[in-house]
């Protein structure tokens, strides 16, 4: 079935510093997710990618869809300690499928 | 709008129990679905609805059944509770699969 992977599982930062997490897919997607979740906190959604090559920017970060739609990266330039939590990919497969998430990468800025 | 609820937001069980975690969305949205998180392995998806009286299984759904009578509500329900459903469990809803809104969580621990 469908996988998606992602890594690091963590990334520890000096604040200032960037930050990237890289999300793969084992099938084509139609579009992917990104969500943030705060420790003790529920996933929030912060961006859809959908057209392959497309790059999308919120403020200090900057989300990447492959051109072959299998792959996906979330950047972070400048690190905060408010940025500090877990990021997760979701990605639905071509045939309108599940939307399946990857392990997330957990991150920690050190002050 | 409440959004998502979810209720218990904690629950202690013994290995046998069984019981029910309730979720609601006010937001009239046909997409509903049930993930449990484990530490390192992610959100996986357990079980999901795409509108009243339709669900589906997701990637692991054995040892919990869902029902969809209405838009609002999506219950999961554990039969014989085991201690591998130790987890935290969160239900999200979506307009047409696209964003998800999450609950809260509840954090489920079975003895």
């Amino acid at each position: 079935g469908q996988q998606v992977m992602q890594i690091p599982q963590y990334q520890h930062v000096q604040e200032g510093e960037d930050f990237t997490t890289y999300c793969n897919s084992s099938t084509t997607l139609s579009n992917i997710q990104w969500y943030k979740q705060r420790p003790g906190g529920h996933p929030v959604f912060l961006i859809q990618l959908v057209k392959s090559g497309e790059v999308k920017k919120q403020k200090r970060l900057t989300f990447q869809f492959g051109e072959a739609k299998k792959n996906s990266s979330l950047h972070i330039t400048a690190t905060q300690t408010t940025d500090v939590g877990t990021y997760f990919c979701a990605g639905r497969d071509n045939q309108g499928g599940k939307l399946i998430f990857g392990q997330g990468t957990e991150l920690s800025v050190k002050p | 709008n409440a959004g998502v609820t979810q209720t218990p937001k904690f629950q202690v069980l013994k290995t046998g129990q069984s019981m029910t975690l309730q979720c609601a969305q006010d937001m009239n949205h046909e997409y509903m679905s049930w993930y449990r998180q484990d530490p390192g392995m992610g959100l996986r998806l357990i079980h999901y609805s795409v509108g009243a009286g339709i669900t589906d299984q997701g990637e692991v759904p054995n040892g919990y059944n869902v029902s969809r009578s209405t838009t609002e509500d999506f219950p999961l329900r554990l039969l014989s509770a085991a201690p591998s459903q130790t987890s935290v469990y969160f239900c999200a809803s979506s307009y047409r699969g696209d964003t998800q809104y999450f609950g809260p969580g509840t954090r489920l621990t079975v003895l």
